[in-house]
Parts: structure tokens; C-alpha cells; sequence
């Protein structure tokens, strides 16, 4: 199984929106809604921020959503803070209780 | 809360054996989740190695499979990976992780612990 594919950085100022693509292939991300997003800042834990495709666990702002088309799943960040500067990868269910992340995607806040 | 924290050798001569524990707290490991190894090499992405279910059973990346195994201690609350027959491919941070079983993503993850394969 291949990573996702991911661009590599992403940008925005402050109050602006970024969308980040994961793209997979029919075996992973266009073949299950297990689609997942992680927020990751160095020397922390990961943490979830969108599980199937477009669920927000409690606590994390509506600001994050998620969405998928295809072979494609996509996060979006609406009303980009600060505190939103980090490295962000998908996750996707492959079949056969495998999983597959993505590439990763840096966001910069301007 | 759940946490997770991960423990083991910093740095593996190649050709040796990798072996890291992760001791869950707040949540007993013998719970309807699942437990797993994820590793992110120096400036590279996530790489899922494998995971546990509350069941025992094991399924891996198809990539690593020949060389990891992940086993369960309840009696401790803990579960560990053996890499065998590391290279310097194998130098990564390695985060352990719970997963939920129904919607196939990992809510619960560890720092990380970071593995030098050199001798």
C-alpha cells in the first residue's frame, strides 16, 4: 500500500480558510468513509481532528471539516489561527484491518 | 483521559532488535479497542506498523510484517512491538496509539519515542 498523497505545505493569514487534499485510490480512501485528519506539532502527541471523512471528535472547533469526492478526501480550515500552524495528515481505512496516512501537509499561519 | 506513553532503548545497532512498550493508563487495555505502533522517520510522514485487538489479534503492514511483532501484557496494562533485523531505515519516532474499532482511526496517541538505529 502506497502513503496518500498530500501537498506539501499550505497557507493562509489569520481568518483566512486552507484546504488540504489526501488523494488515494479505490482500495483505500474512495473505498471507505474511514477517512481521518491529525493535527501534529512537533514533539507532541498527534491529535484527531476529523474521523470518518467528516466527524469532529468533541472538542475540536468547528473550524475543521473534512469532506470526500472520489479518490480524493479533503480538510478544510475556515478562520485560520495561530494556533493552527502545524503538520496535518489523513489517514485512511485500506481494507483487511489496514490503514494507510498520508504524505503530510505543513500549514503556515501568515 | 486516556494516555498513553511509550518506553525503550533510544538507539538499536543494525541487525538488532528494536523493542519498545507502551503503557496505557486510565483505560484497560483489555477494552473494546485497538492498539497500535506508528512511526514517523526524520522529516518524512506517518507510517502505520500495525495493531492489536482487544481479541489478540494482530495485523501488520504488509511491508513490516516479516519483522514486527506486536504482543499484550493485561496483567500490566501494556503492549509492545519487536522490529527485528533494523537498518538505519528504521530510525524513526515511534508513537504508540488506541484505536476506535467502529469508525477505524486512532483517538488516543502517545508522544512518541525516538528510535536511532547506528551502531
Amino acid at each position: 500500500q502506497s502513503a496518500l498523497t498530500q501537498p506539501p505545505s499550505a497557507s493562509g493569514s489569520p481568518g483566512q480558510s486552507v484546504t488540504i487534499s489526501c488523494t488515494g485510490t479505490s482500495s483505500d480512501v474512495g473505498g471507505y468513509n474511514f477517512v481521518s485528519w491529525y493535527q501534529h506539532h512537533p514533539g507532541k502527541a498527534p491529535k484527531v481532528m476529523i474521523y470518518e471523512v467528516s466527524k469532529r471528535p468533541s472538542g475540536v472547533p468547528d473550524r475543521f471539516s473534512g469532506s470526500k469526492s472520489g479518490n480524493t478526501a479533503s480538510l478544510t480550515v475556515s478562520g485560520l489561527q495561530a494556533e493552527d500552524e502545524a503538520d496535518y495528515y489523513c489517514s485512511s481505512y485500506a481494507g483487511s484491518n489496514n490503514f494507510v496516512f498520508g504524505t503530510g501537509t505543513k500549514v503556515t499561519v501568515l | 483521559q486516556v494516555q498513553l506513553q511509550e518506553s525503550g532503548p533510544g538507539l538499536v545497532k543494525p541487525s538488532e532488535t528494536l523493542s519498545l512498550t507502551c503503557t496505557v493508563s486510565s483505560n484497560s487495555i483489555s477494552s473494546t479497542y485497538y492498539w497500535g505502533w506508528i512511526r514517523q522517520p526524520p522529516g518524512r510522514g506517518l507510517e502505520w506498523i500495525g495493531s492489536m485487538y482487544h481479541s489478540g489479534t494482530t495485523f501488520y503492514n504488509p511491508s513490516l510484517k516479516s519483522r514486527v511483532t506486536i504482543s499484550v501484557d493485561t496483567s500490566k496494562n501494556q503492549f509492545s512491538l519487536k522490529l527485528y533485523s533494523v537498518t538505519a531505515a528504521d530510525t524513526a519516532t515511534y508513537y504508540c496509539a488506541r484505536g476506535n474499532a467502529n469508525d477505524y482511526y486512532f483517538d488516543f496517541w502517545g508522544q512518541g519515542t525516538l528510535v536511532t538505529v547506528s551502531s
